[in-house]
């Protein structure tokens, strides 16, 4: 079975420019989160989806950041403008969302990203 | 909300010796309990994790971790460390109501040999 892909894996962009991130997540897992992990940190939700839907987006800074995933499948994240301080790695997960045992998430490798 | 102590941000344990991590959550409601590991520059990878059922799990690479309503805990322990344990871990709630994961601030493990 494929994990959750992630790309890009690395970027490093300068402030005030703008950026995506692309997650695929594990066939059939209606649940897709966005995390933010600063370095020493534990993962902070930023978004998530239940299909096609928006299910929690109350930590995402809705005034730089956006999130979209239009057929229930892929999702992508956006930041613009950047800012130093979100300088992070961000991971995607996926869920099945149904049953007591199917309650992990799956995460990808994450994307590092680096803002100067 | 949901909160989650990882005690201790840096342990450090001898090669052969017993590896103890701790979290504790704040629920009145037991929640799905989970530790996760992460390697350098990779994500999060699934330890173990409790559900209903037995209260001692049993995960991957030797790991497990017990329950313990009462103290409203769920440490992690191995019995002898190997270097390739050396690692990030996490310990994460989910409450049996919702979808969401809440993670602790993550203890690195240093394996020494």
């Amino acid at each position: 079975e494929a994990g959750v892909a992630q790309s890009p894996r690395y970027k490093i962009i300068e402030k005030r420019q703008s950026v995506a991130f692309w997650c695929n997540p594990i066939s059939g897992h209606a649940t897709l989160y966005w995390y933010q992990q600063i370095l020493g940190q534990g993962p902070k939700l930023l978004i998530q989806f239940q299909n096609n839907g928006v299910v929690d987006d109350s930590q995402l800074p809705k005034d730089r950041f956006s999130a979209e995933r239009l057929k229930g499948v892929d999702s992508t994240l956006k930041i613009q403008p950047a800012k130093l301080e979100d300088s992070a790695v961000y991971l995607c997960a996926s869920r099945t969302g149904t049953g007591v045992m199917n309650t992990e998430a799956f995460f990808g490798q994450g994307t590092r990203l680096t803002v100067v | 909300a949901q909160s989650v102590t990882q005690l201790g941000s840096h342990v450090s344990v001898s090669e052969g010796a017993l590896v103890l991590l701790r979290c504790n959550y704040s629920s009145s409601v037991p929640p799905y309990l989970f530790w996760y590991v992460q390697y350098p520059n990779q994500g999060l990878q699934l330890l173990l994790k409790y559900t209903t059922g037995a209260t001692l799990v049993k995960g991957i690479n030797g790991f497990e971790a017990e329950f313990k309503k009462s103290e409203t805990s769920f440490h992690l322990t191995k019995p002898s460390a190997h270097m390739s344990d050396a690692a990030e871990y996490f310990c994460a709630v989910r409450p049996n109501t919702g979808n969401q994961f809440y993670f602790g601030t993550g203890t690195s493990l240093t394996v020494i040999p």
